[in-house]
């Protein structure tokens, strides 16, 4: 079993609609991250959060420490939100580094 | 403000030949991380460094691979003797001093092993 599962693994989506993307991880964990990956590649970090809830724009990212379970909701969704979003762990025991990867979840949104 | 400046963007190396990868941390930020992702797979944490110290290398390869972070320029992967099994895209990530700050992305090197 992997230590971080996301779902869905792919989301089609239509413009306006409200999208949610899960997370649940086994370990404990000092942070969390939200990463979303262009096409091209490129990497942006969303959202680093330890505890309760932050919002950027359309997106908002919550996290509840003792069901080790993470969302990220994008409201409003555009076709310019597709990409591949990313949920990382930092291990509680580990460096601040040492990140483990969620699988992503490959997001569409049609015009 | 210049982001994480990862170069090249694309690199073609033959089997058996040494690969170097760059990565020039944003303006004010210490500590970098290497991440590799391999092709239909996610990523994966490789190394950790500060300023002429490796801080956490437990995701690096026992074999062929080493990173380093010198005092002046930029934190450089190298990898010896390539395979095609290297053939990845390899992300560098860069954060300030404090602990509990987001990294930032570059925009990755793109490896290919013929």
């Amino acid at each position: 079993k992997n230590e971080v599962e996301q779902s869905p693994q792919n989301l089609t989506a239509q413009e306006g609609e409200f999208i949610t993307i899960n997370c649940s991880y086994s370990v404990g964990i000092s942070a969390l991250h939200w990463l979303q990956q262009h096409p091209g590649g490129g990497i942006v970090s969303l959202f680093m959060l330890s505890s309760g809830k932050k919002k950027h724009g359309r997106l908002i990212a919550t996290i509840n420490i003792q069901e080790k379970h993470s969302s990220l909701h994008i409201t409003a969704s555009h076709p310019r939100d597709s990409a591949v979003y990313i949920c990382a762990v930092a291990d509680y025991g580990g460096s601040q580094g040492n990140l483990i990867f969620g699988k992503g979840t490959k997001l569409s949104v049609k015009p | 403000n210049a982001g994480v400046m990862q170069n090249p963007r694309h690199l073609v190396r033959r089997r058996g030949q040494e690969a170097r990868l760059r990565c020039s941390p944003m303006k004010g930020h210490s500590h970098v991380y290497w991440y590799r992702q391999l092709p239909e797979e996610g990523l994966k944490f490789m190394v950790y460094l500060q300023k002429e110290n490796i801080i956490d290398e437990s995701g690096m390869p026992k074999e062929r691979f080493s990173a380093e972070f010198p005092k002046e320029g930029p934190s450089i992967l190298r990898i010896q003797q390539v395979v095609r099994g290297d053939s990845a895209a390899y992300f560098c990530a860069s954060s300030p001093e404090t602990e509990s700050q987001p990294q930032h992305f570059g925009d990755g090197t793109r490896l290919s092993i013929l």
